[in-house]
């Protein structure tokens, strides 16, 4: 059974940092990763995807790196805004149901102007 | 091209009565998903549908839930006869069938509060 967690539950930084959030899993027979936004009271937006064929995705300030192997994703957070506090969260397929996404329980980042 | 649409945004049930929740996936898309979202809990899998069929619903309750995605018209996550215990935020999400990235995309959600 696969299993996702996500260190810190909570980050707090002042604008500007850069910042990094893991994501572990425990089984590393995936399809693919998927880091979500979340915000307070609102639906799911997705960030980055990652197949388990590629080490890592790229989207402006953002960057997310995957090791199979190991069970560890990252997601970079280039210049943190106010505006990129909300909770992010990691969701990973796995091979043999590529269907089915298991997710953290998130991180919940707060940006301080 | 509009995103998935789900609705009601918002539902209230009295204990006993059924809740139909309503997902419309994105143009194009022909796979849709089901999560729930417990207060204080993370997002835990439901089931997974195709046109037609139901592919995973290894995370369904046994009782009480149902889901369909028909050959016309939304899918649809039934819940009969609701407890307290029900409510929570339920999520639909959609992906294309011909991609094989199986990259998922989500609805706003349905909020669903038993009284």
């Amino acid at each position: 059974k696969q299993e996702v967690t996500q260190i810190p539950a909570a980050l707090s930084v002042p604008e500007g940092e850069n910042l990094v959030l893991n994501c572990s899993f425990t089984d590393s027979a995936i399809y693919n990763l998927q880091w979500f936004r979340q915000d307070p009271g609102k639906g799911l937006t997705s960030l980055l995807l990652i197949q388990s064929s590629q080490r890592e995705q790229t989207s402006g300030r953002l960057n997310a790196s995957l090791d199979k192997s190991s069970g560890r994703s990252t997601l970079y957070i280039a210049a943190s805004q106010p505006g990129d506090s909300a909770t992010y969260l990691c969701a990973v397929s796995s091979d043999g149901n590529a269907g089915k996404s298991t997710f953290g329980d998130g991180t919940t980042l707060t940006v301080k102007p | 091209n509009a995103g998935v649409m789900q609705n009601p945004r918002h539902l209230v049930r009295r204990r006993g009565q059924e809740a139909r929740l309503r997902c419309s996936p994105m143009k194009g898309h022909s796979h849709v998903y089901w999560y729930r979202q417990l207060p204080e809990e993370g997002l835990k899998f439901m089931v997974y549908l195709q046109k037609e069929n139901i592919i995973d619903e290894s995370g369904m309750p046994k009782e009480r839930f149902s889901a369909e995605f028909p050959k016309e018209g939304p899918s649809i996550l039934r819940i009969q006869q609701v407890v307290r215990g029900d409510s929570a935020a339920y999520f639909c999400a959609s992906s294309p069938q011909v991609q094989s990235s199986y990259e998922q995309y989500f609805g706003p959600g349905t909020r669903l509060t038993v009284t």
